[in-house]
């Protein structure tokens, strides 16, 4: 059925930058879409990201879009999303997931934006 | 966007009893093309990743209990659970992915009566 294991995450002053990244076993990443979804504490889920499958056409959502970078590697089966100018608002525990409709979803890795 | 309006924002049914969960959609998420509607529901547990419960408005996910059954067609949508668990109590979001921006609604809180 497949899995999805995120590493990055932390505390991160206002401004920086940081890299999420979201590695693929059992599936191939490159054959479907794949998105980032985030959730602030407290509140409710927002879309951020998809890279869609079968190529390199990606989007973004109004709040993050000239910011934050969707990315995929097909030799790593990995996803990843470069965020900078990074902002208070942005705080969330960030999610990938398989497919648009979220068939598989990572455990989840929290930013904090906080100076 | 698309505004996906779920109701109610809290509700608490009885254990053994049905729980349904509507969401409007402020356009349609049928695609005339496949005939397919781009709807999904999710639960999600503190602490947990969202759990897909239903895709393409009504299509159960494997492994899902068949007490879950989606419905609905166009704009509107409803998520059921029959015979109520404690294991249920939870918080269920309906998801349009017809269209980027990709939304969610803001969350049905399911707890026990």
């Amino acid at each position: 059925e497949g899995q999805l294991l995120q590493s990055g995450g932390g505390l991160i002053q206002p401004g920086g930058s940081l890299r999420l990244s979201c590695t693929a076993s059992g599936f191939t990443p490159s054959r479907h879409d794949m998105m980032w979804v985030r959730q602030p504490p407290g509140k409710g889920l927002e879309w951020v990201s998809v890279v869609y499958g079968g190529g390199h056409i990606t989007s973004y959502a109004d709040s993050v879009r000239g910011r934050f970078s969707i990315s995929r590697d097909d030799s790593k089966q990995t996803l990843s999303l470069q965020m900078s100018g990074l902002r208070v608002e942005d705080t969330a525990m960030y999610y990938c997931a398989k497919d648009r409709y979220g068939s598989i979803w990572g455990q989840g890795a929290l930013v904090t934006v906080s100076s | 966007d698309i505004v996906m309006t779920q109701s109610p924002d809290s509700l608490a049914v009885s254990l053994g009893e049905t729980a349904t969960i509507n969401c409007k959609s402020s356009q349609t998420v049928l695609l005339n093309s496949n005939n397919l509607d781009y709807l999904a529901w999710f639960q999600q547990k503190p602490g947990q990743p969202p759990r897909l419960l239903i895709y393409w408005a009504s299509t159960r996910e494997s492994g899902v209990p068949d007490r879950f059954s989606g419905s609905g067609s166009g704009t509107d949508f409803s998520l059921s659970i029959s015979s109520l668990q404690a294991e249920d109590v939870a918080v269920y979001y309906c998801h349009q992915y017809h269209t980027s921006p990709y939304t969610f609604g803001r969350g049905t809180k399911l707890e026990i009566k």
